[in-house]
């Protein structure tokens, strides 16, 4: 299947820094890339949707200024947790796909911890 | 309404015995996908098996199967000959296909703990 990488897999940052999470598609081209938060023990929550070389669209009670998303190509996408709050500390996942398929594909992950 | 609706918070099973993992939808949208995901504790999303709405035959992946009920809406997950390895969190995705947003929905996820 293809491959989605994510980095930092990994973070501890203070409250009040900008934290980044980059999402790659190693092996094709992603048209659409999604962002999940998921808490402990609980199931993903999709918080934005981004299309290569559009704004992404969040879904209600996500933060857009708070959570930048920006999709620059078809192999990355970013994610900001900006000004940081140990409230963000979660479970970030992103997903890749190509235009016209039901298929997804997960990287791996990133535990963001904020102290 | 939820979309996705796993009514199994957990659910435990011996070692090399079959498990089903349950799974309704609901959509108006005659195109969608069905798939189920394993979750280790690890975090990773690893992608089980794949069910097309108009597919005909249930889908299998080797100790996996689909049982697809389309006049149901259900899609519940087989796993055959259980294994330790196999114990994790489930998850039950659908994506619709209405207007080109195959925007994913995900299920609460199933707790399958397998016993020696």
């Amino acid at each position: 299947g293809a491959v989605v990488s994510q980095h930092p897999s990994r973070v501890i940052c203070k409250s009040g820094t900008s934290v980044k999470i980059e999402c790659r598609s190693l092996d094709f081209q992603a048209t659409t890339m999604f962002w999940y938060r998921q808490f402990p023990k609980k199931s993903l929550m999709l918080m934005a949707t981004s299309n290569e070389g559009s704004k992404a669209t969040y879904e209600q009670g996500v933060e857009k200024d708070k959570f930048l998303i920006n999709h620059a190509s078809l192999t990355l996408s970013t994610l900001t947790v900006t000004s940081a709050h140990p409230e963000d500390s979660s479970f970030y996942i992103c997903s890749a796909s190509s235009s016209g398929q039901y298929e997804q594909y997960f990287g791996p992950g990133t535990r963001l911890t904020v102290t | 309404a939820q979309k996705i609706t796993q009514t199994q918070p957990g659910m435990f099973v011996q070692e090399k015995e079959a498990v089903t993992l349950d799974c309704t939808y609901d959509t108006s949208d005659p195109s969608y996908g069905l798939f189920w995901y394993k979750q280790p504790s690890s975090g990773e999303m690893i992608f089980l098996i794949y069910q097309g709405s108009y597919d005909q035959q249930n889908a299998t992946e080797g100790r996996y199967s689909l049982n697809f009920q389309k006049a149901r809406k259900s899609a519940n997950l087989v796993i055959s000959a259980s294994q330790l390895g196999d114990s994790a969190m489930y998850f039950c995705a659908m994506r619709e296909g209405g207007g080109g947003s195959y925007i994913p929905t995900f299920g609460r996820g199933t707790s399958l703990i397998v016993h020696p």
